[in-house]
């Protein structure tokens, strides 16, 4: 079965400072596809950043970056340079690969994410 | 900000009310999620719909929800007898279906059942 697991319950940074949020996923495909998430005090769901399983560059946008490392099935998300309003919980989530519109996303448990100024 | 639009925002009912909350998929997505988030931060699938079509539902939702995506309307999700386990944040996701990986969430209806 798959899983997404966030250790990290809440991290607690100082404005313009970089932070890693931590996540472990298990899956028996070959091809699967890794998200983080943000969700706003709102409860609004903000799509960050992808990463596809079968590439080997560690995804960018913004000021977020992925460190994809495939043998240990780990997918950390980056923050650089952060903002006050980038507090929020983030969460990581998976989906199984190959085809079909059933596939759907697991999540983790998220990380609330706290930044000082 | 989102182009998932869900409605209402929030929802309050008593044990064994209906509650019905709304979502129009973002435009030209044919492909809708609903979750249902509890507050420990769980997320759980409860149905999937490509265009007007059922993919797949749990079973807790074959048996008390109902849930429909019929064409130039939004999709919409009923509890036909709400119960205190049932509050939750609800949220609505699209996605552009075969070969576009990516679910785009909505800002979710919160459900309180007292």
């Amino acid at each position: 079965a798959q899983k997404v697991t966030q250790t990290q319950t809440s991290i607690s940074v100082m404005e313009k400072t970089t932070v890693t949020m931590d996540c472990v996923y298990e899956t028996q495909d070959s091809s699967y596809f890794l998200f983080w998430y943000k969700q706003t005090a709102s409860g609004e769901i903000v799509f960050l950043i992808r990463q596809d399983s079968y590439k080997k560059e560690n995804a960018t946008v913004g000021h977020y970056s992925l460190n994809f490392q495939k043998p240990k099935s780990s997918i950390g998300l980056i923050i650089t340079a952060t903002q006050i309003e980038d507090s929020a919980v983030y969460f990581c989530a998976m989906r199984e690969g190959g085809t079909g519109n059933t596939r759907k996303l697991i999540f983790g448990l998220g990380t609330t994410l706290q930044v000082q100024p | 900000n989102s182009k998932v639009i869900q409605t209402p925002r929030y929802l309050v009912k008593g044990q064994g009310q209906k509650a019905k909350m709304r979502c129009i998929p973002e435009k030209g997505h044919p492909v809708v999620f609903w979750y249902q988030q509890n507050k420990n931060n769980e997320f759980k699938f409860l149905i999937n719909f490509q265009n007007q079509e059922v993919l797949q539902q749990i079973d807790m939702t074959e048996k008390r929800f109902s849930a429909e995506c019929p064409s130039n309307s939004p999709c919409s999700l009923e509890i036909q007898s709400s119960e205190a386990g049932d509050s939750a944040l609800y949220l609505c996701a699209s996605s552009l279906g075969e070969g576009a990986e990516t679910l785009y969430f909505g800002s979710g209806t919160r459900l309180t059942v007292l």
